[in-house]
């Protein structure tokens, strides 16, 4: 067990629709990071947030947004939502988010499937 | 920007043959390297790490060196059981904080 808990597992739903996914990190850390994962793409990194701040962005379309609350707990936003959009999308955490020794703990994702 | 290669997958072994996994790196700066591992149904766990050139890494006899001048990272394990079956990801860490993974290989174990 990572201590990164993501929710829901699964999640059906249809195009044009919105959902949000929800990720809390290790107790202590700092830093989230999204990542998308599908069979074409392999994983992609999405977007990175410290302590409430956004820190980076990757390939985060703009029907997707995210936000990190003071609990540090943070939520994945997807929006108008498309066929390609089905993926597995995974939250990791780390103590800072600075350091280039730091490894991830990832959580078990969530299995979005859009019809 | 920075970019991870692995050697394409499946790979496919019987038990007890000798696994490599290629992995080659572009970075600007002086990148930690890392081998991620993902078993089903499950979210990537560090499998093991290297900060500087030369180091070695190793965890449950999976072994790879940082290589700076061929800008490699390669995974190897001399007997792979069939629980090692489960998706391999290569990635780098820069100073900034920012990781790249590549798009992993899938190793299936047969008995």
């Amino acid at each position: 067990d990572s201590g990164v808990t993501q929710t829901p597992k699964h999640l059906i739903t249809a195009t044009g629709q919105r959902v949000t996914l929800r990720c809390s990190p290790r107790s202590g850390d700092l830093s989230v990071y999204w990542y998308q994962q599908s069979l074409d793409q392999g994983l992609q990194f999405l977007i990175h947030y410290y302590n409430g701040e956004e820190r980076a962005k990757g390939n985060i379309l703009e029907r997707f947004s995210a936000q990190q609350f003071p609990d540090l707990h943070s939520e994945l936003n997807l929006s108008s939502l498309e066929l390609g959009d089905s993926a597995l999308y995974f939250c990791a955490s780390s103590p800072w988010g600075g350091g280039r020794g730091e490894k991830l703990f990832f959580g078990s994702g969530t299995q979005l499937s859009v019809l | 920007g920075n970019s991870v290669t692995q050697m394409e997958g499946p790979v496919t072994l019987s038990e007890e043959a000798f696994l490599t996994i290629n992995c080659t790196y572009t970075a600007t700066g002086y990148p930690s390297l890392f081998w991620y591992v993902q078993y089903p149904g499950e979210g990537l766990q560090l499998l093991l790490k290297a900060t500087k050139a030369d180091d070695k890494g190793s965890n449950k006899g999976f072994e790879a060196t940082y290589r700076k001048e061929t800008t490699s990272f390669h995974l190897e394990k001399g007997s792979v059981q069939v629980s090692d079956s489960a998706v391999y990801f290569c990635a780098l860490r820069t100073n900034a904080g920012k990781s790249t993974f590549g798009d992993g290989t899938t190793l299936t174990v047969k008995p």
